[in-house]
């Protein structure tokens, strides 16, 4: 179970867009469309931000978006404002019940 | 409001056993609809999954870490724990519990964490 590959730091402008890569394999990402993402500020617990690949959970801006195709899942955060400047974790369900978290992007709002 | 909250000893020597629980509150932990779990972070370092349980006691690890790890729960108290034995400076992280749901297979609650050093 390998970690799932995300680039290390991302960085936009306010307003801008950006988006987050989420490379997996064929044992997780690409055979379940069950992929989660995680917002993460140092020192406190992180939040889900997209689940089952697309979707929100209550109350989370719809600046943030997720898709997927094959085995790479992606979150896009539009709008970029200074308080997404965060750590973003996606994470991938890999069957009988196990996970496999990615190793996180640091995302700097210039 | 659900709340999650890691307790423990946050300096363990090597090789002896960390142990950790997870105190619930604001929600039932023996809900059907939930199972229950435990994941790291080392310092500057990704999260890693570590392991899951269920109210009736099913538990799934990772098997990375399978032989070294247990994961139990006490429904009369509310709380579940994390046992990891021989530990080295490796273990050494940032510890969480949360809840997650299996349907959509996301993490949906989380503890704050507790920091757990290995060292002699």
């Amino acid at each position: 179970q390998s970690a799932l590959t995300q680039p290390a730091s991302g960085s936009g402008s306010p307003g801008q867009s950006i988006t987050i890569s989420c490379t997996g394999s064929s044992s997780d990402v690409g055979n379940y469309n069950l992929v989660s993402w995680y917002q993460h500020y140092p020192g406190k617990a992180p939040k889900l931000m997209i689940y089952e690949g697309s979707k929100r959970p209550s109350g989370v801006s719809n600046r943030f978006s997720g898709s997927q195709s094959g085995n790479t899942a992606s979150l896009t955060i539009s709008g970029l404002q200074a308080d997404d400047e965060a750590d973003y974790y996606c994470c991938s369900y890999a069957g009988g019940t196990t996970y496999v978290f990615g190793t996180g992007t640091k995302v700097t709002v210039l | 409001q659900l709340q999650l909250q890691e307790s423990g000893p946050g300096l363990v020597k090597p090789p002896e056993t960390l142990s950790l629980t997870c105190s619930v509150s604001g929600g039932s932990i023996s809900s059907s609809a939930y199972y229950w779990g435990w994941i790291r972070q080392p310092p500057g370092k990704g999260l890693e999954w570590i392991g899951s349980i269920y109210y009736t006691g099913n538990t799934y690890y990772n098997a990375s870490l399978k032989s070294r790890v247990t994961i139990s729960v006490d429904t009369s108290k509310s709380q579940f724990s994390l046992k990891v034995t021989s530990v080295t400076a490796a273990d050494t992280a940032l510890y969480y519990c949360a809840r997650n749901n299996p349907i959509s297979s996301s993490w949906t609650d989380w503890g704050r964490g507790t920091l757990v050093i290995v060292s002699s």
